[in-house]
């Protein structure tokens, strides 16, 4: 597609609730990034893969998260047992290869957990 | 490890004057240094990069930036400044064989007519 795509926009989930955030790229774009963003702050790096291998996952919070990008094309986040401290836009990004190129990021996933 | 700040969280100006959003990093090796932009309701834009080269880096819509070495900053700037260009705006840093960017937690740039 031209951009990157999220999915869903919104997701509400009861405390509890295991939920899964879904991430298209860029076709051809090799690298993906997950990152959190809580309100009125930056992003926070939460993993990274080049194609299917996650090369850095250091930002994850916990082991309730977890990630991957089976045929390193789509990508997964998903949050077991969520709590409310999970609740903010969830970013995904791609690039190209390299440190020096850019991120396209995708609109990304408000997740409110109550 | 690698750091950004962005020392405003808020900067006013008014329309055709000429606005600055400052940055300072602190990362391992060559810094690689990107701007984005966040519209209300809309993603996080990329507007421009430094990588290596001319210290003084022109991105979209009229935006550039000036990379100090000394100063470890990497400054955000346009001449003229439109009530368009009111948003949200992130400096991040990446070192050289770094997977991720660390970005800072952003200023809010707004421009009054």
């Amino acid at each position: 597609g031209a951009g990157v795509s999220q999915s869903p926009r919104y997701k509400v989930a009861k405390r509890g609730q295991d939920v899964a955030l879904r991430c298209d790229p860029i076709s051809g774009h090799v690298s993906l990034f997950w990152y959190q963003q809580a309100l009125g702050q930056g992003p926070e790096f939460l993993t990274y893969f080049q194609n299917e291998a996650q090369l850095d996952k250091s930002g994850l919070p916990s082991d309730r998260f977890f990630a991957e990008r089976p045929e390193g094309s789509v990508s997964t986040l998903k949050i077991q047992r969520t709590q409310q401290e999970d609740s903010a836009v969830y970013l995904c990004a791609s690039s190209l290869a390299g440190e020096y190129y850019g991120y396209t990021f995708g609109s990304g996933t408000r997740l409110t957990v109550v | 490890a690698q750091s950004v700040a962005q020392p405003e969280d808020q900067v006013n100006v008014a329309e055709g004057n000429p606005l600055t959003v400052k940055c300072t990093y602190s990362v391992s090796g060559n810094p690689y240094l990107f701007w984005y932009v966040q519209y209300p309701n809309r993603g996080l834009q990329f507007l421009l990069k430094y990588i290596t080269g001319d210290n003084l880096v022109k991105g979209s819509y009229g935006f550039e930036a000036e990379f100090n070495k000394s100063q470890t900053s990497f400054h955000l700037k346009k001449p003229s400044a439109l009530v368009s260009d009111s948003a949200l705006y992130f400096c991040a840093v990446r070192g050289t064989n770094a997977g991720k960017s660390t970005f800072g937690d952003g200023t809010t740039l707004t421009v009054k007519p």
